[in-house]
């Protein structure tokens, strides 16, 4: 079956740890997402990428970073200089980006807690 | 940045109707989803409509979109208990030739019985 995966579904970590986020997909799209989500605000875009090897900030970048070094995967790091990074994490996938429809396909997400 | 305001809360007693509804930003967006969250889990499209259409049907669901006004409603008839999650609506942004998605922050919808 396709579609994406990520893991660990929930994630511990101390202040000052950086953490790697993964997600996977086996549905062939050239496009990623990775979007920020806390109650009450949405999602909000962290980082995206269009093809291998290429990838844009979003609205929310400062404390993560990625790297799209195979285009079936697309890892986040969350870095000790995120200053609230307790929050629910999904990635997402679409065919391409640039097209005017963008069906996005998403993953079940990582719950990360700071402790 | 702009935002897609939608309301935070509903609550819909089994088997009547419930409308969701949003305002969007970009009045040139050509796609605009209905995506749902069931609690701990990822997005699930269900539904979108083009820009020019008014409305769409699809089962229990129908979106209707007010272009002038930039709003966009869906209805669910018939609301079960396995209808209580998050309801995000999306627009595709057309500032850019990325075709990004602008989300609102969600609806939660309770089904009591």
């Amino acid at each position: 079956d396709g579609g994406i995966t990520q893991s660990p579904k929930y994630l511990f970590r101390k202040e000052g740890q950086n953490v790697t986020l993964s997600c996977e997909q086996n549905l062939n799209h050239d496009a990623m997402y990775w979007y920020r989500q806390d109650p009450g605000q949405g999602l909000r875009l962290i980082y995206y990428s269009q093809i291998v090897n290429d990838f844009q900030k979003g609205d929310i970048a400062e404390g993560y970073s990625v790297s799209r070094e195979k285009k079936e995967s697309f890892p986040l790091t969350v870095t000790s200089a995120q200053k609230n990074p307790t929050a629910f994490y999904l990635c997402a996938s679409s065919i391409t980006s640039g097209m005017s429809y963008n069906e996005q396909f998403f993953g079940p997400g990582t719950r990360l807690t700071v402790l | 940045g702009e935002d897609v305001e939608q309301s935070l809360f509903l609550s819909v007693r089994e088997g009547d109707s419930s409308v969701i509804n949003c305002t969007y930003t970009d009045s040139s967006s050509t796609y605009l989803y209905w995506y749902k969250q069931e609690p701990g889990a990822g997005l699930q499209l269900l539904t979108y409509i083009f820009s020019n259409m008014d409305m769409k049907q699809d089962q229990r669901l129908t979106v209707l979109l007010n272009k002038k006004d930039k709003h966009l409603s869906l209805r669910i008839a018939d609301t079960q208990t396995g209808d209580s999650a998050i309801y995000f609506c999306a627009e595709g942004m057309t500032t850019d030739s990325w075709g990004k998605l602008q989300f609102g922050a969600g609806t939660q919808v309770v089904v009591t019985p």
